[in-house]
């Protein structure tokens, strides 16, 4: 079955470049997720679309910003990046008629040098 | 206090056990409750959903949910050594579209031979 895909994998900046994250849904996934997983912690939710709509905002900085595509697929940009910045990010997707269950993609690894 | 609560661990058993996993969380009007397994360094691996009160079933891994000692369970027969992992206990507080999940730390589970 086709899973979420997230690009890319790997992400080396340095200290106050840019960086764009990408997320591909399930296919027929309506709802998209952004989580940032620290070392040694949970994930922590940054914010989610639904039909291409901001539909919640959680602990994202104002450094950050995202959006949804008409098909569906998302992208996190991430500027004046800082140190504290390095995590995992992984989007989730998911399908209204399915009771919200989240499924996760394999999350890029941002490092900030 | 965190909005849901787990024992870090970690969590040592023999092979073949039966693994118990706790979580609880405090809003009560929380809907929906899931475990992740999540490898060291992956991404968060749905094991079980549940949503109303009881116990389910699913291959080796049961979930039992108590909304009234607002208590959700994770057991886990038959424990392998690749069943360790990180098990993640994840709420949503109700459905409705891109709501996020809130996350405990999450209970490191080492399956000893």
């Amino acid at each position: 079955a086709a899973g979420v895909i997230q690009s890319p994998r790997h992400l080396i900046k340095e200290k106050r470049e840019t960086a764009t994250l990408k997320c591909y849904p399930i296919p027929r996934h309506d709802t998209v997720y952004w989580y940032q997983q620290g070392p040694g912690q949970d994930p922590q939710f940054l914010i989610s679309f639904y039909e291409k709509m901001q539909s919640d905002k959680g602990s994202i900085p104002d450094r950050f910003s995202a959006q949804q595509f008409s098909d569906y697929h998302s992208e996190l940009n991430m500027s004046s990046l800082e140190l504290g910045d390095s995590a995992l990010y992984f989007c989730a997707s998911s399908h209204r008629q399915t009771q919200e269950t989240q499924y996760f993609g394999p999350g890029t690894r941002l490092l900030v040098l | 206090q965190k909005e849901v609560e787990q024992n870090s661990g970690p969590l040592s058993v023999p092979e073949g056990a039966i693994a118990s996993l706790n979580c609880t969380y405090s809003d009560r009007v929380s809907q929906s409750f899931f475990w992740y397994r999540q490898y060291s360094g992956k991404s968060p691996e749905l094991i079980m959903s549940i949503y109303s009160n009881g116990d389910k079933e699913d291959g080796r891994f049961t979930a039992q949910l108590n909304k009234a000692s607002q208590y959700v369970s994770l057991l886990i027969r038959d424990s392998q050594p690749s069943d360790s992992a990180t098990y993640l206990c994840a709420v949503l507080p109700h459905t409705g579209g891109g709501n996020k999940l809130t996350f405990g730390t999450g209970t490191q589970l080492k399956v000893e031979l």
